[in-house]
């Protein structure tokens, strides 16, 4: 057990409807990161946020938005479902630094039917 | 751009005998870390093994260990004695020291059989 926990773990849902994913970081860990991963590729990083703040932003959709709450959980937000939407979401955690890793969750699926 | 390439979407491996999965990344960078990580069937994402740059050691946990080559910008994963728990998707990862964000980088991933 990583200590990341992610709800849902299986989310379907239909084209363009909206949905929330969230992320529960290990215990002093300051940093949450969102990664997808579609069929049978490797992990695409979308967001990074550092208590509260945005830190980075990669390849993420217009129609994707994420915000760490002071609590330090995070959610993502996916609105406008598409199809190629569907694929394994993942949430990291580090406590934050150039020597810390990145704990992972074990993920929400994501089906978009 | 930083890129990590895997060039073998599936490799094989007889239980007991020794595979070598193979990772080349593109960096301009001088400090950062090196990972391979293990996806098993439930997805979860198992840290394998690390590489800190500046360490010219190469980095052993068990029965895994890396052949790190700084100069090539290679990173092979080692497994020894493999066993049928090792069949997994491996995916070798990037990550830049670079002050405000410490994002990895995957590659695309190696499918690993084990054969009893």
């Amino acid at each position: 057990d990583s200590g990341v926990t992610q709800t849902p773990k299986h989310l379907i849902t239909a084209t363009g409807q909206r949905v929330t994913l969230r992320c529960s970081p290990r215990s002093g860990d300051l940093s949450v990161y969102w990664y997808q991963q579609s069929l049978d590729q490797g992990l695409q990083f979308l967001i990074q946020y550092y208590n509260g703040e945005e830190r980075a932003k990669g390849n993420i959709l217009e129609r994707f938005s994420a915000q760490q709450f002071p609590d330090l959980h995070s959610e993502l937000n996916l609105s406008s479902l598409e199809l190629g939407d569907s694929a394994l979401y993942f949430c990291a955690s580090s406590v934050g630094g150039p020597k810390n890793i990145q704990y992972f969750g074990a993920g929400t699926r994501l089906s978009v039917l | 751009a930083q890129t990590v390439t895997q060039s073998q979407p599936e490799m094989s491996v007889q239980e007991a005998e020794t595979v070598t999965l193979s990772c080349t990344y593109d960096t301009s960078e001088s400090d950062y870390y090196l990972f391979w990580y293990k996806q098993p069937p439930s997805r979860q994402m198992i840290l394998v093994i690390r590489q800190e740059a500046y360490k010219q050691q190469n980095a052993t946990e068990n029965r895994f260990s890396v052949n790190f080559q700084k100069a090539a910008k290679s990173f092979s994963l080692k497994i020894s004695d493999s066993q049928l728990g090792d069949a997994a998707m491996y995916f070798c990862a990037y990550r830049p020291n670079t002050s405000g964000t410490y994002k990895y980088i995957f590659g695309t991933g190696t499918r690993l059989k084990v054969l009893a």
